[in-house]
């Protein structure tokens, strides 16, 4: 399958643990994106990371909240002592560069915070 | 403020009909336009893309319109499939500032048998 890759895909912490989420784009692809969509709303841009570099993190809240994309391995979202407002589905998705390439998304991580 | 407005939650069609999606946008810098699908549980699937110097692009049974100085475009399937039941969502971005793309709320397509 060489589609874009999440796991885990369903994440279940108690508030105040940490959640770690993985993506693996797709093969030949080197920019990342993480999205939030919140129940009964649309998705909601994070931050757009290339290899090693966070390219735009706009849409990440301030604290709590961090991503990378190392040299090796898949992009993480990382989000620490979480509250049971996190509680929501992450989408990744990459695509195969910048300008007018459209963005494939993984099945996504749907995070349930106790 | 909702930059990329979907008015219609949801939307039912016969199969067989055609479905007409719609989706405004308020910010004129927007160039680059998509439509995704989604099922539960599954991430959006691309559909159909359009940039801002056509008005027209088609798919087979996919066909988005794009009226720029109305900030308005929109979705037509035809003929619409018991299989096209899902969300939809319209994304834009301004190429020249970024990559990310601002996603519309959704709409709900069920298209009865």
């Amino acid at each position: 399958n060489a589609g874009v890759m999440q796991n885990p895909r369903h994440l279940v912490r108690r508030r105040g643990q940490e959640a770690r989420l993985r993506c693996s784009p797709m093969k030949g692809h080197s920019h990342v994106y993480w999205y939030r969509q919140l129940p009964e709303e649309g998705l909601k841009f994070m931050v757009y990371l290339q290899k090693e570099n966070i390219i735009d993190e706009s849409g990440m809240p301030k604290e709590r909240f961090s991503a990378e994309f190392p040299k090796e391995g898949p992009s993480i979202l990382r989000i620490q002592q979480v509250v049971r407002g996190d509680s929501a589905a992450y989408f990744c998705a990459s695509s195969r560069g910048q300008g007018r390439y459209e963005q494939y998304f993984g099945p996504g991580t749907r995070l349930t915070v106790t | 403020d909702q930059q990329v407005k979907q008015n219609s939650p949801s939307l039912s069609v016969q199969e067989g009909r055609i479905s007409i999606l719609n989706c405004d946008y308020t910010n004129s810098m927007f160039d680059y336009f998509l439509w995704y699908k989604k099922y539960p549980a599954e991430g959006p699937t691309f559909l159909i893309s359009i940039s801002s110097i056509k008005d027209k692009n088609e798919d087979g049974r996919f066909t988005v319109f794009l009226n720029k100085s109305a900030k308005h475009l929109s979705l037509h399937i035809v003929p619409s499939q018991p299989g096209d039941s899902a969300v939809y969502f319209c994304a834009a971005s301004d190429v020249n500032y970024g990559q990310n793309f601002v996603f519309g709320p959704g709409t709900r397509l069920s298209v009865l048998p």
